[in-house]
């Protein structure tokens, strides 16, 4: 079975501050990897997803991450985070008409 | 554009009772899939379906029934509500063409179902 990891279940930054959340996978192969963002009450939003090509992705709002897939990691970042940015965020992997979620990261953004 | 629409959006069940979480796409979308999520613990997989006919069970898929007659329309139902039920509910859908994939996942705006 898949796992997704996502270390750090809350994490906090400042407004302005680089926003860093992680995400590593296991897979023999090389997955289809996604980030979503949840705010309350809502479904989850795509943000950016990876599938071939250039292992540096951008998404919406900008944020971007990057496959690093000896470290079979796809770690999210902005380089400067906005109030809007509080948000659930969650990282997922697709293999075998399944798609694995991780625990999720809760960002909290402080002015 | 509704995309995937779930209904209802908050219920309060009895310990015992059934009842059915629906969940419509308009995009004519062939996968449809099922999650719980429950606090710290991400998204769970209970059902998914290929197709108009076809399903196949996710992680957590006891104590729930899936049906899919149309392309449209992928219902979950609880037959005997338990309070180990009691989560937020997701349906998704995704479009996956033959030979292609990475596609990613619509979600609804979810179920938020009590058991008490």
């Amino acid at each position: 079975a898949q796992s997704v990891t996502q270390l750090g279940s809350h994490v906090s930054v400042s407004e302005g501050a680089l926003v860093l959340l992680r995400c590593n996978y296991s897979s023999s192969v090389p997955p289809y990897l996604f980030w979503y963002v949840q705010y309350p009450n809502q479904g989850l939003q795509l943000l950016l997803k990876y599938t071939t090509g250039a292992t540096l992705v951008k998404g919406i709002n900008g944020f971007e991450a990057e496959f690093k897939k000896s470290e079979t990691s796809f770690h999210l970042t902005k380089p400067s985070a906005h109030m809007s940015d509080a948000a659930e965020y969650f990282c997922a992997v697709y293999t075998g008409n399944q798609f694995y979620f991780g625990t999720g990261t809760s960002l909290t953004v402080i002015p | 554009n509704a995309g995937v629409t779930q209904t209802p959006k908050f219920r309060i069940l009895k310990i015992g009772q059934s009842m059915t979480l629906q969940c419509a796409q308009d995009m004519n979308h062939n996968y449809m899939y099922w999650y719980r999520q429950d606090p710290g613990m991400g998204l769970k997989l209970i059902y998914y379906s290929v197709g108009a006919g076809i399903t196949d069970k996710g992680e957590v898929p006891n104590g729930y029934n899936v049906s899919r007659s149309t392309t449209e329309d992928f219902p979950l139902r609880l037959e005997l509500a338990a309070p180990s039920q009691t989560s937020v509910y997701f349906c998704a859908s995704t479009l996956l063409p033959a030979g292609g994939a990475g596609q990613p996942q619509h979600f609804g705006d979810g179920t938020r179902l009590s058991i008490l």
